[in-house]
């Protein structure tokens, strides 16, 4: 999940599970939403996308799923590989406004073999 | 091969000296933006700019200055101003600045301090 200050909230997993990522957005009038993968020392990556209209998406090996009852959005990734470590964020933008995302503080998920 | 290019990667800033990130795109984009990234923090606006010639200020805009003078240029200028601008900065791009669209990033640039 989502946490605030210098110590990134962990996942563990190991090589060949799934990891379940989840993060919680604040803005009820949010319509878009996206998952980011970032190594370090480099910029995000996009993984995947999911409009308000949606309750899930569905990528190669990764899965979106938003609900907006609680205002939570995860990420779930299918047989997770050494690959996928990296730390992972949520970004949700506001309808109407300019394309200004809003960034979760990030999820690391770290694969054991 | 299309992208976004920020240079240099590294970067060192002496006390009241301003100094200035590059962001390149050749992706056609309308839209740029300058997020700065803290440890264990999520990415924060600074500055963004939907058009040649127009800029936004972001949520932490205080220190920092910007320029669009052409579509694939983005430059940021880290201030005397800006006290504690030690961070990693990313610059971004989208097609067009109010769809509901994904933003490509640079790689970044590190600024220290010495």
């Amino acid at each position: 999940g989502e946490s605030v200050g210098l110590h990134l909230p962990t996942l563990s997993v190991q090589e060949g599970d799934n990891s379940i990522i989840n993060c919680a957005y604040s803005n009820s009038a949010s319509d878009y939403f996206i998952w980011y993968k970032q190594e370090s020392g480099k910029g995000p990556q996009f993984i995947i996308d999911i409009r308000s209209n949606m309750d899930k998406r569905q990528g190669q090996r990764v899965t979106v799923l938003l609900n907006k009852t609680v205002k939570h959005l995860s990420l779930q990734i299918a047989a997770t590989q050494p690959g996928d470590s990296a730390v992972y964020f949520c970004a949700e933008k506001n309808t109407g406004t300019a394309s200004k995302l809003t960034f979760g503080t990030g999820t690391r998920l770290q694969v054991t073999l | 091969d299309g992208g976004i290019t920020q240079s240099p990667k590294y970067l060192f800033r002496k006390e009241g000296q301003n100094v200035t990130l590059s962001c390149e795109q050749n992706l056609n984009h309308d839209a740029m933006y300058w997020y700065r990234q803290d440890p264990g923090q999520g990415l924060r606006l600074i500055y963004y700019s939907q058009i040649v010639n127009d800029f936004q200020k972001g949520d932490i805009a205080e220190g920092y200055s910007v320029s669009r003078e052409k579509k694939e240029s983005f430059p940021l200028t880290v201030t005397s101003a800006q006290k504690n601008p030690t961070a990693f900065y990313l610059c971004a791009s989208s097609l067009r600045p109010l769809g509901n669209e994904k933003l490509f990033f640079g790689s970044g640039t590190q600024l220290s301090v010495l």
